[in-house]
């Protein structure tokens, strides 16, 4: 049973650039949810998508947007990149309903320089 | 509304007992317990609801005091595989907070043998 998994593992960007993460759910999830880690921080939730639309979202600007398709998986987009989304992105999982357990992918190391 | 997460950092030897607090200033529906080691995603452990239900880590208990928006989590006879930074989310009460979690800043748990 493969568990979440994200593309790219690391990635290295500039100032002004655009970025695509990428992440399938868990066997049997349809709901993801996309985090921001910076060193040392938990986990800051950015939005969370379900039936292909986004449902929650977090204090993030509209320069972070999202999409999920039919089989479930997503895409976050980051435009016009900043010193400050140098980060560990996050992906995680759950099925809808409760109780709500969530299951992380490994992360994407996104650098901006 | 972000948790505070109490203590920020401990240090145990093998076999020590420590709990971790977690404290919210909204109400809460659930709360949620992670495990994150260095370079590592965050690893599920355990998931509390209002109203007494819980399901999680078999070795790993917890409590959730939905009057004081508090948690603790217990972790006994700890092994060397219990180092790592613990961290709390909730999940606020209310239809505009619902499967949004947010989690605390975390506490770095190092065991000694």
């Amino acid at each position: 049973d493969a568990g979440v998994t994200q593309s790219p593992t690391h990635l290295i960007k500039t100032r002004g650039q655009q970025v695509t993460l990428r992440c399938s759910p868990k066997s049997g999830h349809d709901t993801v949810s996309w985090y921001q880690q910076a060193l040392g921080q938990g986990p800051q939730f950015i939005f969370q998508y379900y039936e292909e639309e986004e449902r929650q979202r977090g204090n993030f600007p509209d320069r972070f947007s999202g999409h999920q398709f039919p089989n479930y998986s997503s895409e976050l987009n980051v435009n016009a990149l900043l010193l400050g989304d140098s980060a560990l992105y996050l992906c995680a999982s759950s099925r809808r309903g409760y109780p709500y357990e969530q299951y992380f992918g490994p992360g994407t190391r996104l650098t901006v320089t | 509304q972000q948790p505070v997460q109490s203590p920020q950092a401990v240090i145990l030897r093998e076999g020590e007992d420590a709990v971790i607090n977690c404290s919210s200033s909204k109400a809460l529906y659930s709360v949620h317990w992670y495990r994150q080691k260095h370079g590592e995603a965050p690893v599920f452990l355990m998931i509390l609801l209002k109203g007494g239900e819980q399901k999680g880590h078999e070795k790993i208990s917890a409590s959730f005091n939905e009057k004081k928006q508090q948690s603790s989590l217990y972790l006994t006879a700890s092994q060397l595989s219990y180092s790592g930074t613990y961290f709390c989310g909730t999940e606020g009460a209310g239809y505009s907070s619902a499967s949004k979690i947010i989690f605390g800043s975390g506490t770095r748990l190092s065991i000694r043998p």
